[in-house]
């Protein structure tokens, strides 16, 4: 499998503005996803980032509220805009390798004030 | 609806003991199903899959049984060990569906001296 590391590690953000989160893997894949995991939830994903095509957004996602780039193989970014304290959560990339399995990347806390 | 459940939020062993970690889901659709452990401030790291085509897969100290008709699997770990406290995660897809997962809510275990 290959590494993948995320920046910010963490972040604290007013109300209204918006964060971009970094997602690099230390190898080239095909797909690669993002997820949200709200204070005590489960992990949901948030869309999947395919490189050379628009990413695909789950049901309650939109990309005015995501937008996500994917500008090459190795990397992607999720941006998070006009942030409400209820996107307060931890935000996960991941990608995947043989039957399915997903290797996610340390993740990054953001809490909106 | 939650398509993936976890029902034991949490789980305490002893040291040693067995720790079984249970997992329903309603999609019969699903036909290929992780466990992923995760520890606070990182990402979820994958521990074991199985195949629909499969009742039993065992890797080291992990089995994970699945029974279809009753659509149900669970995860075993023998012996605990007080490093495997963290929170246990099922997740399921379907082949084919560009390796979407569905998680549980989680089960946070705690092996105890």
């Amino acid at each position: 499998s290959a590494v993948i590391s995320q920046k910010p590690s963490r972040d604290i953000c007013q109300r209204g503005t918006s964060l971009t989160i970094q997602c690099q893997v230390d190898s080239q894949v095909t797909m690669m996803f993002w997820y949200r995991q709200q204070p005590g939830q489960s992990l949901t994903l948030i869309a999947t980032a395919n490189q050379g095509s628009e990413a695909t957004y789950e049901s309650g996602f939109v990309i005015d509220k995501f937008p996500i780039s994917r500008p090459n193989l190795t990397f992607s970014t999720l941006t998070v805009s006009n942030m409400s304290p209820e996107d307060s959560s931890i935000y996960l990339c991941s990608s995947t390798w043989g039957l399915g399995e997903q290797f996610f990347g340390p993740g990054t806390r953001l809490t909106v004030l | 609806d939650q398509q993936v459940k976890q029902n034991s939020p949490s789980l305490s062993v002893q040291e040693g003991r067995i720790s079984i970690l249970n997992c329903d889901y309603t999609n019969s659709m699903f036909d290929y199903f992780l466990w992923y452990k995760k520890y606070p401030a990182e990402g979820p790291t994958f521990l074991i899959s199985i195949s629909s085509i499969k009742d039993k897969n065992e890797d080291g100290r992990f089995t994970v049984f699945l029974n279809k008709s009753a659509k149900h699997l669970s995860l075993h770990i023998v012996p605990s060990q007080p490093g495997d406290s963290a929170v246990y995660f099922c997740a399921a897809t379907i082949s084919g569906t560009a390796s979407k997962l569905t998680f549980g809510t989680g089960t946070r275990l705690q092996v105890t001296l």
